[in-house]
């Protein structure tokens, strides 16, 4: 069965501090990754997505993620966080060709300024 | 852009009474569509999804029920509600050949 771990719940950060949010997904297939962000009050969107290709996507807001396939992982990153990243992120797979997408549990960031 | 429309907003309903949430889609045609349940914590709970008219597949035996009556329309419904069944609910859809979800601003059910 499809799943998705992610290993922080809950992070703190300074800002201009780099940020790293590991995702590690089970899937028996190909599989298309993307990363979901909640700013508060707003609702869910898009923050970055793999489909194939370059491992290393880019997405909005100078965040960055790495599909590294030996290890079933889609690392979140970004050099320098700003107080207006503080979020909730959620990663997320999809089988591809497949209808339904996963989320793993969320990790929420605080930025202080 | 594909818009999802979501509605009420916030909900508070006695134990079993009915429920009926709608979902509405703009600026896509045939969408695949989705009934969320998010859980502080525990990320997003796939309910249900639709790749079409009448076709509705469930994900988690439950108390809720989900049709499509029209292309651009779902509704997760309850007969008798549960307190288990509060919580906030997300419509989503994917557009055509993408894959990405677009979401609604969700719907927070209280049944008391």
């Amino acid at each position: 069965a499809q799943s998705v771990s992610q290993h922080n719940h809950h992070v703190i950060l300074s800002e201009a501090a780099s940020l790293e949010l590991g995702c590690n997904y089970s899937y028996g297939g190909t599989v298309n990754l993307f990363w979901y962000v909640q700013y508060p009050g707003q609702h869910l969107q898009l923050l970055l997505k793999y489909f194939s290709g370059d491992p290393l996507v880019k997405g909005i807001k100078g965040f960055e993620a790495e599909f590294i396939k030996s290890k079933f992982s889609f690392n979140l990153r970004k050099p320098s966080v700003q107080w207006s990243d503080t979020a909730e992120y959620f990663c997320a797979v999809k089988g591809t060709g497949g209808f339904k997408t996963i989320f793993g549990a969320g990790t929420r960031l605080f930025v202080k300024a | 852009s594909q818009t999802i429309h979501q509605w009420p907003a916030t909900l508070v309903q006695p134990v079993g009474s009915p429920l009926s949430l709608e979902c509405t889609v703009e600026g896509t045609s045939n969408p695949n569509l989705y009934w969320y349940r998010q859980a502080a914590g525990r990320g997003l709970q796939l309910l249900f999804y639709s790749v079409g008219i009448g076709q509705i597949s469930s994900e988690v035996p439950q108390n809720l029920s989900a049709s499509r009556p029209q292309d651009r329309q779902f509704i997760l419904s309850s007969k008798k509600l549960l307190l288990s069944d509060s919580g906030f609910y997300l419509c989503a859809g994917t557009g055509p050949n993408t894959g990405e979800l677009f979401f609604g601003e969700g719907s927070r059910l209280t049944v008391l």
